[in-house]
């Protein structure tokens, strides 16, 4: 079975402070690789994804994260956060062709961004 | 296109109860997956049906019952209901079973007393 650790379960930036989020998964074979985000009083919604293919992967608010295979990390980075981006992130795994969904999801972590 | 809907949004139950949760996913979307997010143990997959099947069970107790309509509707029913049952159940769509990605719902909060 599948694991998800991320290794942050709070993290407070300033405006314009650059953010990466650790992500690492275990499991023996292919996976895809998310990210969703949970905006306060909304419902989980989808920064990028990763099937296959450039390990860099660009989403939205720009967002982006990099797929290291070898250390079985999908970390998540911005350059420079707003406000608006205080919300909690969830990275998630599930074996890919298995024709089947089984979302893993890490316990989240979360953001608060100081104006 | 309208969202993932769930209803009801919140629900009080008494322990020993049942309870059962609806979800409706996006207009063409097939299959439908229910995860629980509790604070102690986050998000938890439950269940996912496709075509009226069940494909894939997450590590819950048989209490956890689903099933899905021939117009992609699901629901989730939980028998003799627990202090520990008290969550934000969760339900989420995609085109396919394995599909491309997932649209989530606004969930149902229930709270067991």
């Amino acid at each position: 079975a599948q694991s998800v650790s991320q290794h942050n379960h709070h993290v407070i930036l300033s405006e314009a402070a650059s953010l990466e989020l650790g992500c690492n998964y275990s499991y023996g074979g292919t996976v895809n690789l998310f990210w969703y985000v949970q905006y306060p009083g909304q419902h989980l919604q989808l920064l990028l994804k990763y099937f296959s293919g450039d390990p860099l992967v660009k989403g939205i608010k720009g967002f982006e994260a990099e797929f290291i295979k070898s250390k079985f990390s999908f970390n998540l980075r911005k350059p420079s956060v707003q406000w608006s981006d205080t919300a909690e992130y969830f990275c998630a795994v599930t074996p890919s062709g298995a024709g089947s969904y089984q979302l893993t999801f890490g316990k989240g972590t979360k953001l608060s961004v100081i104006p | 296109k309208a969202g993932v809907t769930q209803t009801p949004r919140y629900l009080i139950k008494t322990r020993g109860q049942q309870v059962t949760l609806s979800c409706s996913p996006i207009s063409g979307h097939r299959s439908v997956s229910w995860y629980q997010q509790t604070p102690g143990q986050g998000l938890q997959f439950l269940f996912e049906y496709f075509s009226e099947t069940q494909r894939n069970k997450g590590n819950f107790p048989g209490r956890f019952s689903g099933r899905q309509f021939s117009n992609s509707r699901s629901e989730m029913n939980v028998s003799t209901l627990e202090l520990g049952d008290s969550a934000l159940y969760l339900c989420a769509s995609s085109l396919e079973a394995g599909g491309d990605e997932q649209y989530f719902g606004p969930g149902t909060r229930l709270t067991v007393t």
